[in-house]
């Protein structure tokens, strides 16, 4: 079974600090990867797609590593709003067995404090 | 921007009941997804489909069924409610060939279920 691991926290985070967290995929056949950020009780919006070169979308940046196979997630000067659960996705080739190639990891939640 | 409307923001039904859950894209995607969220074990992918007319199962496609009839609405279908399907039903949608599914979800605000 192809999965994908976030430690689900919470991180209590003090408001202007830098915060980073990863996400772990085991099939290594995985073609893009994206983090989502959701709120309490409000659908999933992405926040940002992840690329092999990294990418950078104002204070958050996302990096891949395909040969330890985890993609994180750095929140620079983190403020109150940022406050969320954070889901990786990741997906693969669809083999046309089953949804293998759609997969959540259950969610990094983050607080942002004060 | 792509806009995923669900029918309905809150539904309570009774056990045994059918009930329907509809979703309309506007954004002509390929792929359209339904999806339940349950604290603690996170997103679950219950059916897709990615053209008009096919489906493929998900993880837990059991005690529901899909149709897609038209390229921009796919509905859910609890052919007989129980209490175990009380949930957030999250529908999603994206563009893209069936082969590569590479592009990002973009997600429906969600309906959410009690069956009493």
């Amino acid at each position: 079974r192809k999965e994908v691991e976030q430690d689900p926290g919470p991180f209590n985070v003090p408001e202007g600090a830098t915060v980073a967290f990863n996400c772990t995929y085991s099939n290594s056949a995985s073609q893009s990867f994206f983090w989502y950020r959701q709120d309490c009780r409000k659908e999933p919006k992405l926040l940002m797609s992840v690329y092999s070169s990294g990418n950078e979308d104002g204070r958050f940046t996302a990096q891949l590593n395909r040969a330890s196979q985890y993609i994180s997630l750095l929140i620079r000067d983190s403020k109150l709003s940022d406050s969320a659960t954070y889901l990786c996705v990741v997906n693969g080739m669809y083999s046309g067995g089953g949804a293998d190639g759609l997969t959540f990891g259950k969610g990094t939640h983050l607080i942002i404090q004060p | 921007d792509v806009k995923v409307t669900q029918s309905s923001r809150y539904l309570v039904k009774r056990t045994g009941e059918k009930v329907f859950l509809e979703c309309v894209q506007d954004m002509d995607h390929e792929n359209m997804f339904w999806y339940r969220q349950d604290p603690g074990l996170g997103l679950r992918l219950i059916y897709f489909s990615y053209d008009v007319k096919m489906k493929e199962k998900g993880d837990i496609p059991e005690g529901y069924s899909v149709s897609r009839e038209k390229k921009e609405r796919f509905s859910l279908i609890l052919e007989s409610a129980s209490t175990n399907q009380t949930s957030m039903y999250l529908c999603a949608s994206s563009e893209g060939q069936s082969f590569f599914l590479n592009s990002p979800l973009h997600f429906g605000n969600g309906t959410r279920l009690t069956v009493t």
